[in-house]
């Protein structure tokens, strides 16, 4: 059990449009989800906790008009990369927090190209 | 310094080896401690988890918290090829808001 997915797995896009990625736990529900940000050779960085139903709290420098979350059901959150420029190409991973113990279960990992 | 240190490697070992990897961490707070692996281009794979301070094994990995001397540390025997990936220690106060090390690539030669 404990698995998320994640969709796109890749995608390339051109400056100025905007990009939206999936996260859903496929067998737990998951009343927060959380994203991530990785730069090669780098750790995670979190950019914003998501919780079912309400609005998302970003971490510190990441600009919540530029990244928005909806996490609409207990299975599915999503990201939403509006007026995409070159530096925002990275890895972009989610995860969801699984209530009974209490840790984080990670997707496979959206791998974003910005032209 | 950083809230949780890790040595990023890279650390290379030959096949059987018994390989040691370990964060320390500055926040006496934290409670809730794991070890991820992530392959290349993947996202993290939750290996052990552990609450509090104690060792837990499964299989091959070992997993030690002790929190008086705020170090943690990830065993693993008998190494194998397919076990090369870079291993992230986290952290957390409440199950909320991990801490994440900055990773050990780690490669076993055959």
């Amino acid at each position: 059990g404990a698995v998320v997915s994640q969709h796109p797995s890749r995608v390339i896009c051109k400056s100025g449009t905007s990009v939206k990625i999936e996260c859903r736990s496929l067998d737990f529900q998951a009343t927060t989800m959380f994203w991530y940000r990785q730069f090669p050779k780098q750790s995670l960085m979190l950019m914003a906790t998501s919780n079912e139903g309400s609005k998302a709290t970003y971490e510190q420098g990441v600009e919540k008009d530029k990244f928005l979350i909806n996490h609409a059901s207990l299975t599915l959150s999503t990201l939403t990369v509006t007026s995409a420029h070159p530096e925002d190409s990275s890895f972009y991973i989610c995860s969801a927090m699984r209530r009974e113990v209490e840790t984080q279960y990670f997707g496979p990992g959206t791998r974003l190209l910005v032209l | 310094q950083k809230e949780v240190e890790q040595d990023p490697g890279p650390l290379s070992v030959p096949e059987g080896a018994i390989v040691s990897l370990n964060c320390t961490y500055s926040n006496s707070a934290f409670q809730y401690f794991m070890w991820y692996r992530q392959y290349s281009r993947k996202g993290p794979e939750l290996l052990m988890y552990t609450y509090s301070s104690g060792n837990k094994e499964d299989g091959r990995f070992t997993a030690q918290v002790d929190k008086s001397s705020k170090y943690i540390s990830l065993f693993i025997r008998d190494s194998q090829p397919s076990d090369s990936a870079t291993y992230l220690c986290a952290m957390s106060e409440g199950a909320q808001k991990l801490v994440f090390g900055q990773g050990t690539r780690l490669t076993i030669n055959p």
